[in-house]
């Protein structure tokens, strides 16, 4: 049974037009995270939630925010999105050290 | 800062090779350690996991082993398979923080 969720797996948008992306858990974690993942490269992480608790990296472009309505979704939304933004997004939760990873939402800029 | 370097690919390798994934580490204090595995169009999988010094993760037949006197977190398979073609990603957690820091990956490829 699928753990963490994440829809869509392929968005498509255009430049400069907002979109969110979604992750939902099963799991009751406290713990959400977002990563970028470009091409041949290690996942970044943009932020995480501790509970409703929020924390931004410092080097994520004002351009991502994120929202936690509860414990089992979490969203991210990316305003203005450039070509640069197209990559894999991962959304990921952990408990007691252990992080479970989504299969990802590969998003592409026209 | 906390830092993973992993050796760099790609690598080619033929079906029942050895195979070994260099990874080193700069922590503070006591990290835990761990690899990931990505296959094409997928997240990430958790391959396997140590948390203290000595402690060897072992999973589908990888094994890593914590050493603590080199910062050395090496993957190794004794025998791969071309199901093992993917990306490997080494990392770290410190002990009092929620983030994992990752290497830049390894790409694996096995020949049948």
């Amino acid at each position: 049974d699928a753990m963490v969720i994440q829809n869509p797996r392929y968005q498509v948008t255009q430049f400069g037009k907002p979109v969110t992306l979604s992750c939902s858990q099963t799991l009751n974690h406290n713990v959400m995270y977002w990563y970028q993942q470009k091409s041949s490269q290690a996942p970044k992480l943009l932020f995480h939630y501790y509970d409703k608790d929020f924390n931004n990296e410092a080097d994520t472009p004002d351009n991502f925010q994120s929202r936690r309505p509860n414990t089992s979704f979490c969203f991210l939304d990316i305003r203005s999105p450039g070509l640069g933004d197209a990559a894999m997004y991962l959304c990921a939760t952990s408990r007691d050290g252990r992080e479970f990873f989504g299969p990802g939402t590969r998003l592409t800029v026209l | 800062g906390n830092s993973v370097t992993q050796m760099e690919g790609p690598v080619t390798l033929s079906e029942e090779a050895f195979l070994t994934i260099n990874c080193t580490y700069t922590a503070t204090g006591y990290p835990s350690l761990f690899w990931y595995v990505q296959y094409p169009g997928e997240g990430l999988q958790l391959l396997l996991k140590a948390t203290k010094a000595d402690d060897k993760g072992s999973n589908k037949g990888f094994e890593a082993t914590y050493r603590k006197e080199t910062t050395s977190f090496h993957l190794e398979k004794g025998s791969v398979q071309v199901s093992d073609s993917a990306v490997y990603f080494c990392a770290l957690r410190s002990s009092n923080d929620y983030k994992l820091s990752f290497g830049a990956g390894t790409t694996v490829t096995v020949r049948a």
